[in-house]
């Protein structure tokens, strides 16, 4: 099985912040990586699939990167909209979730 | 469009058998898989298993010996089923749509609490 290690847990930022969130797996994902959105109370929501393509609806200050076993997504400009809690996904081998980063508000 | 709903009891006893039942629309069941993911309050987000389009299925090792996944297309639903429930399988339990570049679509989620 696949294991995908996310970091940081936590983050701590401002409205406005460039932040980036990292993924690790355990073998080579192919690019297989997708990262997800989560608000409290409700379901996931695609933001990124296949490391950097951004899914429809989602702006462009979210991007993603990576290749191998390393990905990373960036916000680029935070929004009081985007504190929420991120997980990334690979899906090279059947689906592996990151254990998550909560952004909070500094 | 393309929609996902969960449905099932909200409370199970310990030892008791988990049914639970996502019911698609917008898309077909022999096209597309389906995963269920569970979500322990607080924590973060544990992959179950999928059925494919084709039928087959694939199992987290940790749950394969406990859990099953079927379906019936003519009804477009997806069923989940897992026995030997435990206090630990307490969650909110997502069906969502798996596609080749991953889960896409989403259901609501339905809580499941485990207690006697």
């Amino acid at each position: 099985d696949i294991q995908m290690t996310q970091s940081p847990s936590f983050l701590s930022a401002s409205v406005g912040d460039r932040v980036t969130i990292n993924c690790k797996a355990s073998q080579n994902i192919n690019k297989y990586l997708n990262w997800y959105q989560q608000k409290l109370g409700e379901a996931p929501k695609r933001l990124i699939y296949n490391t950097n393509n951004l899914q429809t609806g989602i702006p462009s200050r979210f991007s993603g990167s990576g290749s191998g076993t390393d990905y990373t997504l960036t916000i680029s400009s935070l929004q009081p909209e985007d504190f929420a809690t991120y997980f990334c996904l690979q899906h090279n081998s059947l689906d592996t979730f990151g254990a998550g980063t909560k952004l909070e508000l500094k | 469009q393309v929609q996902l709903k969960e449905s099932g009891p909200g409370l199970v006893q310990p030892s008791q058998t988990l049914s639970l039942t996502c019911t698609v629309s917008g898309f077909s069941l022999s096209s597309y898989g389906v995963i269920w993911v569970r979500q322990p309050p607080g924590k973060g987000l544990e992959w179950m298993g999928v059925i494919w389009g084709n039928g087959n299925t694939n199992y987290n090792s940790a749950l394969k010996s406990r859990l099953s996944i079927s379906r019936d297309t003519s009804k477009s639903q997806v069923y989940l089923k897992m026995n030997s429930l435990q206090t630990e399988d307490t969650a909110t339990y997502y069906c969502a749509r798996d596609s080749r570049t991953g889960p896409d679509y989403w259901g609501q989620g339905v809580m499941v609490t485990v207690s006697s």
